[in-house]
């Protein structure tokens, strides 16, 4: 069983509407929370960073983290072409501030005009 | 600021060569990782460096990849000798020493071995 797990999709939406991207993860150990985003051959861009459990927004993204279901999300409002693209969830084990990454698998969207 | 630089960004190589991956961090990013996607599947821990010391080893795969971290500044991934399944693309990132610990990305990589 994967440590994370995320579904690829691909997701389509129209221009202007709200998306939903989850995770769910098996270790009750993971602690930060993070959403990248991933431009076709391009390296990941951190969008989100999130410790423990909560909300934080930031422009059109809110991520929200439920450390008791094990389950993250991302929001984005008001989607745009230009959000079209991988979006990937990662964690690490809260032992201080440096550590390897886990990954999903990434879930590819996109927004039509 | 610079970000994370990688070179070179595509490489073909022969099953059974060597090749050799570069990856210059973000000036005073005491921490660099190497990472891994293959085909279809996650991106995949390999490797951490803080300064010029290996802190977790872990994920290398076997004893055909050696990383290097020349006076704690630039990386070097060599593969040899390299196998079909060696082909993915390879992510170099960086953080800081101190503060939240967010990992910035270089492009990557993409090797591919026939």
């Amino acid at each position: 069983q994967k440590e994370v797990e995320q579904d690829p999709g691909p997701l389509s939406v129209p221009e202007g509407a709200i998306v939903s991207l989850n995770c769910t993860y098996s270790n009750s150990a993971f602690q930060y929370f993070m959403w990248y985003r991933q431009y076709s051959r391009k390296g990941p861009e951190l969008l989100m960073y999130t410790y423990s459990s909560g909300n934080k927004e930031d422009g059109r993204f809110t991520a929200q983290v439920d450390k008791s279901s094990k389950y993250i999300s991302l929001f984005i409002r008001d989607s745009q072409p230009s959000d079209s693209a991988t979006y990937l969830c990662a964690m690490r084990h809260g032992s201080g501030n440096t550590g390897k990454l886990i990954f999903g698998q990434g879930t590819t969207l996109q927004v039509k005009p | 600021e610079a970000g994370v630089t990688q070179f070179p960004s595509h490489s073909v190589i022969e099953k059974g060569q060597t090749v050799t991956l570069r990856c210059d961090p973000i000036s005073g990013h005491d921490n660099l990782y190497w990472y891994r996607r293959v085909m279809g599947k996650e991106i995949k821990f390999l490797l951490h460096f803080v300064k010029e010391s290996k802190q977790d080893e872990s994920g290398m795969p076997n004893n055909r990849f050696l990383a290097e971290r020349t006076g704690g500044t630039y990386s070097t991934l060599k593969v040899q000798p390299a196998e079909l399944e060696d082909s993915g693309v390879y992510f170099c990132a960086s953080s800081q020493a101190g503060g939240p610990g967010r990992a910035f990305f270089g492009q990557g990589t993409r090797l591919t071995v026939v």
